[in-house]
């Protein structure tokens, strides 16, 4: 079952505006992950943001994690044509005695020039 | 360094032939992941090896094998190929299993069973 669920599905913005994505998880996690994927390419990692962290940069991207609500926040600032791709959250939870990692359904964003 | 290469890009098969996806990393992984993404979704975990010599059932692994064949290759095999497994696989690796470190993804495989 799907652990992370991203929120809007699809957001269409202008270039230089900022993009705020959402994800909203079910259980405890040890961290939350974000990949993008550009269309017909694999996944590549944004930022990780640990269960004890609250925030965290990187570059034009701010991540945020609010664990009593269970939910975490990517923000694109100044957004670019180039950062139109899908974005996916990825939570790591511990289940099991085992460690699992589970991606959400991903927001499409697309930046118009 | 390539980081995960996967061959073939590409597949069409008729239902009940039988493939093998290849993937390679030069990280120097010891984890190695297999997932499928399906219109819409995010990728569910078919298989994956946590070391060398070691495989585990992710969420959807009926219909499919692995073989960890050393350090660097990690294949997926379908025996007999359905139309629900139309899909795009993609492997990936990390130094270790899961946790807090990041995956690193192939380009993925587009395969078509009629």
């Amino acid at each position: 079952s799907q652990q992370g669920e991203e929120d809007p599905q699809a957001l269409s913005i202008q270039e230089g505006e900022n993009a705020t994505m959402n994800c909203s998880y079910k259980t405890s996690i040890n961290n939350l992950q974000w990949y993008r994927q550009n269309s017909g390419r694999g996944l590549v990692h944004l930022i990780l943001i640990r269960s004890n962290e609250r925030e965290k940069h990187s570059g034009r991207l701010r991540v945020t994690l609010d664990t009593s609500k269970k939910s975490s926040s990517l923000l694109i600032t100044a957004s670019r044509a180039a950062d139109t791709a899908s974005y996916f959250c990825a939570t790591a939870t511990t289940q099991g005695g085992s460690e699992k990692l589970v991606f959400g359904k991903g927001t499409k964003l697309t930046v118009n020039p | 360094n390539a980081g995960v290469t996967q061959t073939p890009k590409f597949q069409v098969l008729k239902t009940g032939q039988s493939m093998t996806l290849q993937c390679a990393q030069d990280m120097n992984h010891n984890s190695m992941y297999w997932y499928r993404q399906d219109p819409g979704m995010g990728l569910r975990l078919i298989y994956y090896s946590a070391s060398e010599g070691t495989t585990d059932k992710g969420e959807v692994p009926n219909g499919y094998n692995v073989s960890r064949l050393n350090k660097r290759e990690f294949s997926l095999r379908l025996e007999s190929a359905a139309p629900s497994q139309t899909s795009v696989y993609f492997c990936a690796s990390s130094e270790f299993l899961f946790g807090g470190i990041e995956q690193f993804f192939g380009p993925g495989t587009r395969l078509t069973v009629l």
